[in-house]
C-alpha cells in the first residue's frame, strides 16, 4: 500500500536559522510531489510541486526551496529562516491517471521563534 | 486561484442534523472534484470524490452533488457527529494542478 512519511511533526527554530523537512512517499512510482503551506485558520497554499527526479516548481516567490534528490523523496529546506516562515507544512502526493486525488502526510508544525 | 490568506468560515449544526458544506469552483474546464477532511493538526483526508460527467454520488453519510452550470460543489453529511467537527475542502483539477478552496470549519454541538 501506498504511504507517505513526513517528518519531524514539530519544529520550533529560531530566526536565522537553516531549515530542512523530509518527505518520503512509499508503494508508488513516479508520483508527483508537492509542498503546501497552511497558516493558522486558513486555507492551503502550494509552495512547490515536482514531477520528476530534480524537477522543481516554485509558485509563489519565498525563502524556500525544493529539491527531489530521488523519486521519492522531497526536501523542503531553508538558508536562513523567517518569522513570517511559520506555518503548518504539508507534502502531498498524486499519480496522473489515478483520478488526481492527493494524499497529505501528517504535517510538519514550524514555529520561529 | 488557491485561497490564501482568507479565514475560514464557519458552520455550526446540532448533533444528528444534516450539514450542508457549499463550494464554488472557478474553472469550468475542472473534470474531477473531491471533498477533504482536516482535523486540528492532522493533513487533510480524502472523503469523497466525483467527477463531472456526474452530478451526485453518495458514500457513507456523505453525498457530494456538483452543478456545472454554476459550478458550485456541495458536501452534505448525514446525521452529523461529534467526530465530523473538522476543516472541510473542496478541490478541484482540470490537468495537472489542483486548486483548494479555502475552507469550512464545521463545529458540532453536542
Amino acid at each position: 500500500s501506498q504511504t507517505i512519511h513526513q517528518w519531524p511533526a514539530t519544529l520550533v527554530q529560531p530566526v536565522g536559522s537553516p531549515l530542512s523537512l523530509e518527505c518520503t512517499v512509499e508503494g508508488t512510482s513516479n508520483p508527483n510531489l508537492y509542498w503546501y503551506r497552511q497558516a493558522a485558520g486558513r486555507g492551503l497554499q502550494l509552495l512547490f510541486y515536482s514531477v520528476g527526479i530534480g524537477q522543481i516548481s516554485s509558485e509563489v516567490p519565498q525563502n524556500l526551496s525544493a529539491s527531489r534528490p530521488q523519486d521519492r523523496q522531497f526536501i523542503l529546506s531553508s538558508k536562513k529562516l523567517l518569522l513570517s516562515d511559520s506555518g503548518f507544512y504539508l507534502c502531498a502526493w498524486s499519480v496522473i491517471g489515478d483520478g488526481y486525488g492527493y494524499t497529505f502526510g501528517s504535517g510538519t508544525r514550524l514555529t520561529v521563534v | 486561484g488557491e485561497s490564501v490568506g482568507l479565514h475560514l468560515p464557519t458552520l455550526s449544526v446540532q448533533e444528528g442534523d444534516n450539514s450542508i458544506i457549499n463550494c464554488a469552483y472557478s474553472n469550468s474546464a475542472s473534470d474531477y472534484f473531491i471533498w477533504y477532511k482536516q482535523e486540528s493538526g492532522k493533513g487533510p483526508q480524502f472523503i469523497i470524490d466525483i467527477r463531472s460527467n456526474m452530478d451526485k454520488r453518495q458514500g457513507q453519510r456523505v453525498t457530494v452533488l456538483l452543478n456545472k452550470t454554476v459550478k458550485h460543489l456541495s458536501l452534505q453529511i448525514a446525521a452529523t457527529q461529534p467526530g465530523d467537527s473538522a476543516v472541510y475542502f473542496c478541490a478541484e483539477t482540470g490537468g495537472f494542478k489542483t486548486i483548494f478552496g479555502a475552507g469550512t470549519r464545521l463545529f458540532v454541538k453536542a
